[in-house]
């Protein structure tokens, strides 16, 4: 199984610039998660899904979009990207609830200049 | 507010020698605890969970965690480090209020020295 898989892994933007971060699990898992990983900071959850058709916004929503059209993929939309959106952004799933543990993406490292 | 802190931004112990990480927690009723590695260039991996029960946890690549209601701790342990448990670890509880959200810490560095 390939579990919980990301794209791109790189990318740079220029400000203003638009792009659609990819994010799909093989698992059935109904909940996924996209967080941002910045140095000395921690992960911060963006959005999450609890199933198809559901999102809620997380700690850090402002400039991102999401859907989830289907149980398998989570895609993560930014809109006029900023430089304080660079950062490493993983994906995560689980099985149930958060007391199941997250599998991670191997994430998307991305630049905005 | 519901928290989890790792009060060392980085941890250097010898090859052999034991390691601990160290994690504290401040959340509403009983926690649900969690302890990821992340390996440069990649996405963080479970390491062990505490929900219930013993109080010391076993996990995988030899880690431990050890429960401390009282002292609302779950530090992480391993007898005898190695040169390729060097990492980022992260702390993790379950938020209380949303038991679909994990609350990380701000992550530890590991660095073991041969």
């Amino acid at each position: 199984n390939a579990g919980v898989t990301q794209t791109p892994k790189f990318r740079i933007l220029k400000i203003g610039q638009s792009m659609t971060l990819q994010c799909a699990q093989d698992m059935n898992h109904n909940y996924m998660y996209w967080y941002r990983q910045d140095p000395g900071m921690g992960l911060k959850l963006i959005y999450y899904s609890v199933g198809a058709g559901i999102t809620d916004k997380g700690e850090v929503p402002n400039g991102y979009n999401v859907s989830r059209s289907t149980t398998e993929d989570f895609p993560l939309r930014l809109e006029l990207a900023a430089p304080s959106q660079t950062s490493v952004y993983f994906c995560a799933s689980s099985e149930k609830t958060a007391n199941y543990g997250y599998t991670f993406g191997s994430g998307t490292r991305l630049t905005v200049v | 507010a519901q928290s989890v802190a790792q009060p060392e931004d980085q941890v250097n112990v010898a090859e052999g020698n034991p390691l601990t990480v160290k994690c504290t927690y401040s959340v509403s009723g009983n926690p649900y605890l969690f302890w990821y590695v992340q390996y440069p260039n990649r996405g963080l991996q479970f390491l062990l969970k505490y929900i219930t029960g013993d109080n010391l946890v076993k996990g995988s690549y030899g880690f431990e965690a050890e429960f401390n209601k009282s002292q609302t701790s779950f530090h992480l342990k391993k007898p005898s480090a190695l040169v390729s448990d060097s990492a980022l670890y992260f702390c993790a509880v379950r938020d209380p209020y949303n038991t679909d959200k994990l609350i990380f810490g701000t992550g530890t560095r590991l660095q073991v020295f041969p």
